[in-house]
């Protein structure tokens, strides 16, 4: 039972253009939610996060929107970059808090186009 | 801060040995450690969580006898890959809980020949 989904494995924008990336959960007890980015034979690399009480999150050139009563959280990045290239896991946590576990999603491999 | 590392990188086994992977949290304590294993094109399967002074807690399907963790110390989580077979063949990342995140080690490539 996949509780975290990305459904697009995939996905091609041209560099400057916006990159949205989509993560849908199936538990309402999820209540902290993380982007991770991770480039091949590497671990993930932590990008942005958001607790359930906020439905926005900005960091730089990277947004995380959650959407609750959809179950749905989405990354923007832009403008993007080629260097944005790399597969990205979205990540969701429920209570109790500071436990650190993690489901993670089935990853969505970005490709920036210079 | 919040560095990781897994030592080794690749390792490259015979069918029936047995391979310890070490992870350590460079510049910070972490009570709570955990591994992972990755297919190629699927996602982080989370394998255990290791806490410090305690048993590991193994996810559902795990084989706790194949995949022993040992988390000796505040820095440090070990997980020893027994008696391997091809198909334990992954790669293997760990991670170190801090600040209600979790910080990536750089992985380990495991060959079973």
């Amino acid at each position: 039972d996949q509780q975290v989904k990305q459904n697009s494995p995939s996905l091609s924008v041209q560099e400057g253009r916006i990159s949205i990336l989509n993560c849908d959960y199936t538990n309402s007890m999820f209540d902290y939610f993380l982007w991770y980015k991770k480039y091949p034979a590497e671990g993930p690399t932590f990008l942005i996060s958001i607790s359930s009480i906020k439905d926005k999150n900005e960091d730089g050139r990277f947004t995380v929107f959650l959407n609750k009563s959809a179950k749905h959280l989405s990354l923007h990045i832009v403008p993007s970059q080629p260097g944005d290239s790399a597969v990205y896991f979205c990540a969701a946590s429920a209570p109790p808090s500071g436990t650190y576990k993690y489901i993670f999603g089935t990853g969505t491999r970005l490709k920036v186009l210079a | 801060g919040a560095v990781v590392s897994q030592h080794p990188s690749r390792v490259i086994c015979k069918s029936g040995t047995s391979v310890k992977i070490e992870c350590r949290s460079l510049d910070f304590q972490a009570t709570t450690m955990f591994w992972y294993r990755q297919f190629p094109k699927q996602s982080l399967m989370l394998m255990a969580t290791s806490n410090e002074g305690s048993k590991a807690t193994y996810e559902q399907g795990v084989e706790k006898d194949k995949f022993l963790i040992n988390h000796a110390s505040l820095t440090l989580s070990t997980l020893t890959v027994t008696s391997a077979h091809p198909e334990d063949s992954s790669f293997y990342i760990c991670s170190a809980g801090r600040g209600g995140e979790q910080y990536f080690g750089p992985g380990t490539r495991l060959t079973v020949t």
